[in-house]
């Protein structure tokens, strides 16, 4: 079974709305963190934005938040005032365990078209 | 920032050929991945490094090997290229409990 699922192959979003990327993952560990990772055309996996298991808070960085329901295992990504350059490849993934180090599972992506 | 420099953006060898994927972080990480990805099949991971001289198997370890002499470079050596190695290639690397930071991927093609 997948560990993290990406429901959506492609999305697309007008300029300057919102959008919403959905991730849901399985792990029967107590302590893991979720990640997203934007990779433009151009091949870089760029680090967005982090969230730990035991975190309260929703994690936010700057039009970034992500939409944590533990309950629900999901892990959805907020861009909030998409942009043109926003337009790439988004991957959520999972870390899981409480050590150090660590490997990431890592779903098969959404591709976001951003329409200006 | 964190910079991790793949030694080359775009290769293309021959099959039969050794060859060498070059990674390099200046952020004195102790760990360190090689990933492949692959359309429709998202980012594999084929060995990581937790210390110099260290190195475990990932998912799709067959065809490769690894080398960690120094802490801040982390070799991928396709022994035998063949065409099914044929794909984009990804370094990574973090500090205890830090995210993962990427290279900018070498796009590898085995004619």
């Amino acid at each position: 079974a997948q560990k993290i699922t990406q429901t959506q192959p492609g999305m697309f979003v007008q300029e300057k709305e919102a959008v919403t990327l959905d991730c849901t993952y399985d792990t029967s560990d107590q302590s893991y963190g979720l990640f997203w990772y934007k990779q433009p055309s151009s091949g870089e996996m760029i680090f967005l934005i982090y969230q730990g298991s035991y975190d309260e808070q929703n994690a936010t960085e700057g039009r970034y938040s992500l939409n944590f329901q533990k309950a629900r295992k999901s892990a959805n990504l907020v861009i909030s005032a998409s942009q043109l350059g926003d337009s790439a490849m988004y991957f959520c993934a999972m870390r899981e365990g409480g050590g150090s180090q660590g490997n990431l599972i890592f779903g098969k992506g959404t591709k976001l078209s951003v329409k200006p | 920032d964190v910079k991790v420099t793949q030694s080359s953006r775009y290769l293309v060898k021959r099959t039969g050929e050794k060859v060498f994927l070059e990674c390099v972080q200046d952020m004195d990480h102790e760990n360190m991945f090689w990933y492949r990805q692959d359309p429709g099949l998202g980012l594999r991971l084929i060995y990581f490094s937790y210390d110099v001289k260290m190195k475990e198997k990932g998912d799709i370890p067959e065809g490769y090997s690894v080398s960690r002499e120094k802490k801040e470079r982390f070799s991928l050596i396709l022994e035998s290229a063949s065409t099914n190695q044929t794909s984009m290639y990804l370094c990574a690397s973090s500090g205890a409990y830090q995210p993962q930071h990427f290279g900018d991927g070498t796009r590898l093609s085995i004619l």
